[in-house]
């Protein structure tokens, strides 16, 4: 069974279109991110929610809205597709808020808005 | 040092090399590091979770030290083999998990 599962694994879609990218984690975590992999390769947190409260929310543009309906998932949804949002989007799960545990990432969703 | 750096930024070596990496990290409100593996085409998988200063985890063949005073991490890996050739992520927390760019490993057989 996979721990952290993304949909879709590939994204394709023109400029100005909403798309959502959906998270499930059957670890039964209490904290979900949201992680982008910029030009550079860097992994840079998006958002952080424990048990369906958003804790972290980074200087992100508000076109990006996550939503987690329960604490094993948490999906994320973009309005009016820029093309400098394309990117790859991981989404992480860990045991508790902070840091004593490893996070466990999906395989990520790979965005190109053309 | 304000980010998490790592170095050097990709390595290649021959089986049977024994290596090692850095991650410097900010001393201040520092709470954890992690060490990552991400294999291409995979995503991250965690290694190690440190907190104490002079902590030391092993598993298998690679092994980690943690500096909290001055800020540091290494990775070793002993008797390198061509599946180790991924990269290696370090990640430092203080209120969130910021990561390093990483060092790519390319292990020739």
């Amino acid at each position: 069974d996979t721990a952290v599962s993304q949909t879709p694994k590939y994204l394709v879609t023109q400029m100005g279109n909403d798309k959502s990218i959906k998270c499930e984690q059957n670890l039964g975590h209490d904290t979900m991110y949201w992680y982008k992999q910029d030009s550079k390769k860097f992994l840079k947190i998006m958002f952080s929610y424990n048990n369906k409260e958003l804790i972290i929310n980074e200087t992100v543009p508000n076109r990006f809205s996550p939503k987690s309906p329960d604490k094993a998932h948490l999906n994320l949804h973009i309005n009016s597709l820029e093309l400098g949002d394309s990117a790859v989007y991981f989404c992480a799960s860990s045991q508790e808020i902070g840091t004593g545990y490893g996070y466990t990432f999906g395989s990520g969703t790979r965005l190109t808005v053309v | 040092i304000l980010n998490v750096e790592q170095s050097p930024q990709s390595l290649h070596v021959q089986e049977g090399d024994s290596t090692n990496f850095t991650c410097s990290f900010p001393s201040s409100n520092f709470y954890a590091l992690h060490w990552y593996r991400w294999e291409t085409a995979k995503s991250p998988e965690a290694l190690f979770v440190m907190t104490l200063n002079g902590d030391e985890k092993k598993k298998g063949r690679i092994s980690a030290t943690l500096n909290t005073k001055e800020g540091y991490s290494y990775l070793y890996i002993k008797g390198s083999q061509p599946e180790d050739s991924a990269t290696y992520l370090c990640a430092s927390y203080g209120n969130k998990l910021v990561f390093g760019a990483g060092t790519i490993l390319r292990v020739k057989s």
